[in-house]
């Protein structure tokens, strides 16, 4: 039982354009959401996150939405940059005294120039 | 300050044999999780230790894999009588001392194996 889906195997975006990367989870007790980019070969490295009490996080190029009653985020990426081609997953996380986290499958970004 | 570093980054077994997969958090950092990523597979939680102490191995397979992380030393994930369902990437993240928080766990380059 798949508790954190990244239903799109893969996404072709052009330079410049705007990236929507979708995850949807399934476990209500979940109240932590990061995303993570991974290049080939690499560990996967801390991207962006959201608390359950917030709706957005915007970090620059990065903005991760949160619609807690729909159970889904959204990662978007603008301007998408060639260097932003990787896979990116969307993990969750329960807000105890220390929580493991979930991953999704994974996302992989093309940004063509 | 150097990252997490994995040891061996790629690992070569035969079926049965054993496949030792060690890792060094960050300075600092003393605790230490460990990731499985199957191919075409998310990453997947396996165990998280402190120093000398398992403190969750909920997704560990009951048998033939254990981990370790000692007062001294690297942590170890250790593989006994490897079947060829356990090629996978397996992933090491530390964290500081009082955190647990995703955005705090720092992850290594991972070691692929290949049970052949």
């Amino acid at each position: 039982d798949q508790q954190v889906k990244q239903n799109s195997p893969s996404l072709s975006v052009q330079e410049g354009r705007i990236s929507i990367l979708n995850c949807d989870y399934t476990n209500s007790m979940f109240d932590y959401f990061l995303w993570y980019k991974k290049y080939p070969a690499e560990g996967p490295t801390f991207l962006i996150s959201i608390s359950s009490i917030k709706d957005k996080n915007e970090d620059g190029r990065f903005t991760v939405f949160l619609n807690k009653s729909a159970k889904h985020l959204s990662l978007h990426i603008v301007p998408s940059q060639p260097g932003d081609s990787a896979v990116y997953f969307c993990a969750a996380r329960r807000n105890s005294g220390y929580s493991t986290l979930t991953f999704g499958k994974g996302t992989m970004l093309l940004v063509s120039p | 300050n150097a990252g997490v570093m994995q040891n061996p980054r790629h690992l070569v077994r035969r079926r049965g044999q054993e496949a030792r997969l060690r890792c060094s958090p960050m300075k600092g950092h003393s605790h230490v999780y460990w990731y499985r990523q199957l191919p075409e597979e998310g990453l997947k939680f396996m165990v998280y230790l402190q120093k000398e102490n398992i403190i969750d191995e909920s997704g560990m397979p009951k048998e033939r894999f254990s981990a370790e992380f000692p007062k001294e030393g690297p942590s170890i994930l250790r593989i006994q009588q490897v079947v060829r369902g356990d090629s996978a990437a397996y992933f090491c993240a530390s964290s500081p001392p009082g955190t647990g928080g995703g955005e705090t766990q720092y992850f290594g380059p991972g070691t692929r194996l290949l049970v052949l």
